[in-house]
């Protein structure tokens, strides 16, 4: 079964950091891209960036609103694609998704993160 | 940066009958390589999105057949010919079109009457 699981996620001060963490089973995550997407209380889905598949270069794309402040890196090894969330501001406060694929065709549970003081 | 606008915001539909969600872009999602990159989810309730369909009319995986994607160039439709209690839920579109700005539609929330 292909599945992703997301973890790290918590309360978090804001100007703080904070590493998110995908692991993924049953398929071979470099093989792919893997994206992030969140979704903020009641609201839509919001593109956060991808990491490209491995023979693609493994070069990463971010929206506008986390450019600069999230890098996403992955551990092929282990199987673990990671969000790196520095600078954090309240308005990144939502449920992150990691994604497999540009189609988005699994995703994980999601992990919350908060920001606030 | 491309739009993505979602008609209607809200559908209550009967067990049985048909429903329709239109979703438009702010330009083309034809590429050059002659693929149209939109998608279509469906986030259920308390769940996390899962993919329905891929540029444009392909179903994922054990998606049933009574949805149906459609549309070219800058105009889609997602439709269900018999809409079930196990649909409801708010539905996205998405383009991938433009990297680095995908761009999710503001979503369409269906409920049973």
């Amino acid at each position: 079964e292909l599945q992703l699981v997301e973890s790290g996620g918590g309360l978090v001060q804001p100007g703080r950091s904070l590493r998110l963490s995908c692991t993924a089973s049953g398929f071979t995550l470099g093989a792919y891209a893997t994206g992030w997407v969140r979704q903020a209380p009641g609201k839509g889905l919001e593109w956060v960036g991808f990491i490209r598949s491995k023979p693609s270069g493994g070069t990463t794309d971010y929206a506008a609103s986390v450019k600069g402040r999230f890098t996403i890196s992955r551990d092929e090894a282990k199987s673990i694609a990671y969000l790196q969330m520095n600078s954090l501001k309240t308005e990144d406060t939502a449920l992150y998704y990691c994604t497999k694929g540009y189609g988005m065709d699994v995703w994980g549970q999601g992990t919350t993160v908060t920001v606030s003081s | 940066d491309i739009v993505m606008t979602q008609t209607p915001l809200s559908l209550s539909v009967t067990p049985g009958q048909p429903a329709s969600i239109s979703c438009k872009s702010s330009q083309s999602l034809l590429h050059s390589n002659g693929k149209t990159y939109l998608y279509w989810y469906l986030q259920k309730p308390g769940q996390s999105p899962q993919l329905l369909i891929y540029e444009v009319s392909n179903r994922f995986s054990g998606v049933p057949d009574r949805f149906s994607g459609s549309g070219s160039g800058t105009d889609f439709t997602l439709k269900i010919s018999r809409v079930e209690a196990e649909d409801v839920g708010v539905y996205y579109c998405m383009q991938t079109i433009q990297p680095p700005l995908f761009t999710f539609g503001p979503g369409t929330k269906v409920d049973i009457k």
